[in-house]
């Protein structure tokens, strides 16, 4: 199992730019969720999914914007790029939504907007 | 609401000392997991240790160990025996089984192991 991948690794943009991370996992978890760690902040959650087609909001939403076609995949829009977006992107996934469950994490994606 | 605090944002211990990360949690929902994660510089986030709500016992895995302390809100993480590839950042975060899929992260706390 490769577990959870996303690409790229690293981005750069200009504001206003858009661009989709992608995330995608192979354990075949319902549940699914992208989070930003900026410094001394810990991590945030921007979006989760709890099934295919199934979305919510979470912390941190505004300018992001998630998809849930597949169980596999969950990609993560940035529609307008803002310098307020500089941030390490992580995607997780999980068995249950049960707290018992830990989250498994992708590799993460440094995004950097100039 | 969900409130995880980490207020030591650096640390240095000994090697092959012990060493203890503190985390106070905040919650109305009377079942809830909490997680350690370790960040190492690498940057991925690897899972260390679970504690649920109920569990009569603290969590132990390997050198990790968690001091759950109910009636005080805390979760503080145990390294025993430190070794050098500790040095990382160290995440407390809380889900609520009544708060759908979220999980909240303290800010983190930077552990530096010296030889």
């Amino acid at each position: 199992n490769a577990g959870v991948t996303q690409t790229p690794k690293f981005q750069v943009l200009k504001t206003g730019q858009s661009m989709t991370l992608q995330c995608a996992q192979d354990m075949n978890h319902e549940y699914m969720s992208w989070y930003r760690q900026d410094p001394g902040m810990g991590l945030r959650l921007i979006h989760y999914s709890v099934g295919a087609g199934i979305t919510d909001q979470g912390e941190v939403p505004n300018g992001y914007n998630v998809s849930r076609s597949t169980t596999e995949d969950f990609p993560l829009r940035l529609l307008s790029a803002a310098p307020s977006q500089t941030s390490v992107y992580f995607c997780a996934s999980s068995y249950s939504d049960q707290s018992a469950y830990e989250q498994y994490f992708g590799p993460g994606t440094r995004l950097t907007v100039t | 609401a969900q409130k995880i605090t980490q207020t030591q944002p650096g640390m240095f211990v000994q090697e092959k000392e012990a060493v203890t990360l503190d985390c106070t949690y905040d919650t109305s929902d009377p079942s809830y997991g909490l997680f350690w994660y370790k960040q190492p510089s690498s940057g991925e986030m690897i899972f260390l240790i679970y504690q649920g709500s109920y569990d009569q016992q603290n969590a132990t895995e390997g050198r990790y160990s968690l001091n759950f302390q109910k009636a005080r809100k805390s979760a503080n993480l145990v390294i025993s025996a430190s070794q050098l590839g500790d040095s990382a950042m160290y995440f407390c975060a809380m889900r609520e089984n009544g708060g759908g899929f979220k999980t909240i992260f303290g800010a983190g706390t930077r552990l530096f192991v010296k030889a």
